[in-house]
């Protein structure tokens, strides 16, 4: 199966910062790569699929780039909504793979 | 508005079974492909099974194969998974998603999420 490797695990920033995620795969999944939001006790939330584009209704702040095997998911301006832990999946080949998420916390 | 609502979740022992249900509404149920994911307290997220629109091709992970069955009644727009010989490594919330926009791989086995039930507790415990 395709290993989803997110970096870094965990970061701390401050409302207004602009966010960057990584997502690499072990091997290369073209684009087909979603990104996922999901706050405590709630059902995960898709933002970006085919790695860059954007679902219907999410904020413009974010933004997904990459292709092959690395990844990557923006958050130009961080709202206090946004803290979160966020999710990489792949679905190029099966089985469909997350990555291990990023928690991203409050500084 | 599109609803997917999850029950059948519990305390079942291990080596008992359960059968999961999602009943939805607010889109064409029988026209898209449907997943089950779950997520073991404190963890990431582990796709476990889809089934095609259908319901004539059905796929799982190794971690539930031949254990887990998926299948889905059109008619009911519900989507169920029979889950067997459950262990201890089964306890999860488990949740139920609808195929989204965009790729697929080949087969149309794997695809991204674009709407999710609330998720079911399932504990396997004695």
């Amino acid at each position: 199966a395709i290993q989803l490797t997110q970096s870094p695990s965990s970061l701390s920033a401050s409302v207004g910062d602009r966010v960057t995620i990584t997502c690499r795969a072990s091997q290369g999944i073209s684009s087909a790569l979603a990104w996922y939001q999901q706050k405590p006790g709630k059902a995960p939330k898709l933002l970006i699929y085919d790695a860059s584009s954007l679902e219907s209704g999410v904020p413009s702040r974010f933004s997904g780039s990459g292709s092959g095997t690395d990844f990557t998911l923006t958050i130009s301006s961080l709202q206090p909504e946004d803290f979160a832990t966020y999710y990489c999946q792949q679905f190029n080949s099966y089985p469909s793979t997350f990555g291990q998420g990023t928690r991203l916390e409050i500084k | 508005e599109v609803q997917l609502v999850e029950s059948g979740g519990g305390l079942v022992q291990p080596g008992g079974s359960l059968r999961l249900s999602c009943a939805a509404s607010g889109f064409t149920f029988s026209s898209y492909a449907m997943s089950w994911v779950r997520q073991a307290p404190g963890k990431g997220l582990e796709w476990v099974s889809a089934i095609s629109g259908s319901g004539g091709s059905t796929y799982y992970a190794d971690s539930v194969k031949g254990r887990f069955t998926i299948s889905r009644d059109n008619s009911k727009n519900t989507l169920y998974l029979q889950m067997n010989s459950l262990r201890a490594e089964d306890t999860a919330v488990y949740y139920c998603a609808k195929k989204g926009s965009g790729r697929y791989c080949s087969g149309g086995s794997c695809f991204n999420f674009d709407y999710w039930g609330q998720g079911t507790l399932v504990t396997v415990s004695s």
